[in-house]
């Protein structure tokens, strides 16, 4: 399982709108409409923002939206606020030799 | 409301085993279409999905980690249970344990730090 592939960072001003991409294969994000998306700030625990590749847990704001596009999802925060900085993660279901889960680098969302 | 907290020694010698446990409160560990799974992060890196488990025991590993690793059920206590051998440096990190769907967990624990070292 090769790990998905994310900018490193990325940067907006507070109000502006940021699109964070994940690239894969046709063995993860490509074959299935299972790739979700987490949130982590520091010393805490990820939190779950998009999962089967548009869906937003409940509690989750409506300023989170994802969208997939061949091998590519992508996440897209749009009235940025100084609390979306973070680090975000992308993951996709997989299936190798068994199925399985393989999560991006991540990016390290800035908000000048 | 579910939530999970990790258990274990914070410090484990190279060439051991590293053994944590999650304990789940708030919810059943039995819900038939929720995995249980662990996810592992090494300082200052991403996420690693470690494998997952139903309460059925059915297992599923990351490939890379799968000659090494155990993952078990316990349902009359309320908790799961990862087991790595033969553990190097490159296995420190925080270890979390989740809950949901088999590719995406909506419930985490806070995580526990386990440093290989001698």
């Amino acid at each position: 399982q090769s790990a998905l592939t994310q900018p490193a960072s990325v940067s907006g001003s507070p109000g502006q709108s940021i699109t964070i991409s994940c690239a894969g294969t046709g063995s993860d994000i490509g074959g299935y409409d299972y790739v979700s998306w987490y949130q982590q700030h520091p010393g805490k625990a990820p939190k779950l923002l998009i999962y089967d590749v548009t869906n937003r847990p409940s509690g989750v704001s409506n300023r989170f939206s994802a969208s997939k596009s061949g091998n590519t999802a992508s996440l897209t925060i749009s009235g940025l606020q100084a609390e979306d900085e973070a680090d975000y993660y992308c993951s996709s279901y997989t299936v190798t030799t068994t199925r399985g889960v393989v999560f991006g680098g991540g990016t390290k969302l800035t908000v000048l | 409301q579910l939530q999970l907290q990790e258990s274990g020694p914070g410090l484990v010698k190279p060439s051991e085993t590293l053994s944590l446990t999650c304990t789940v409160s708030g919810g059943s560990i039995s819900s038939g279409s929720y995995y249980w799974g662990w996810i592992r992060q090494p300082p200052g890196k991403g996420l690693e999905w470690i494998g997952s488990i139903l309460y059925s025991g059915t297992t599923y590993y990351n490939p890379s980690l799968k000659s090494r690793v155990t993952i078990s059920v316990d349902t009359s206590k309320i908790q799961f249970s990862l087991k790595l051998d033969s553990v190097t440096a490159a296995d420190t990190a925080v270890y979390y344990c989740a809950n949901g769907l088999f590719d995406s967990k909506r419930t985490w624990g806070q995580g526990t730090l386990v440093t290989v070292s001698s």
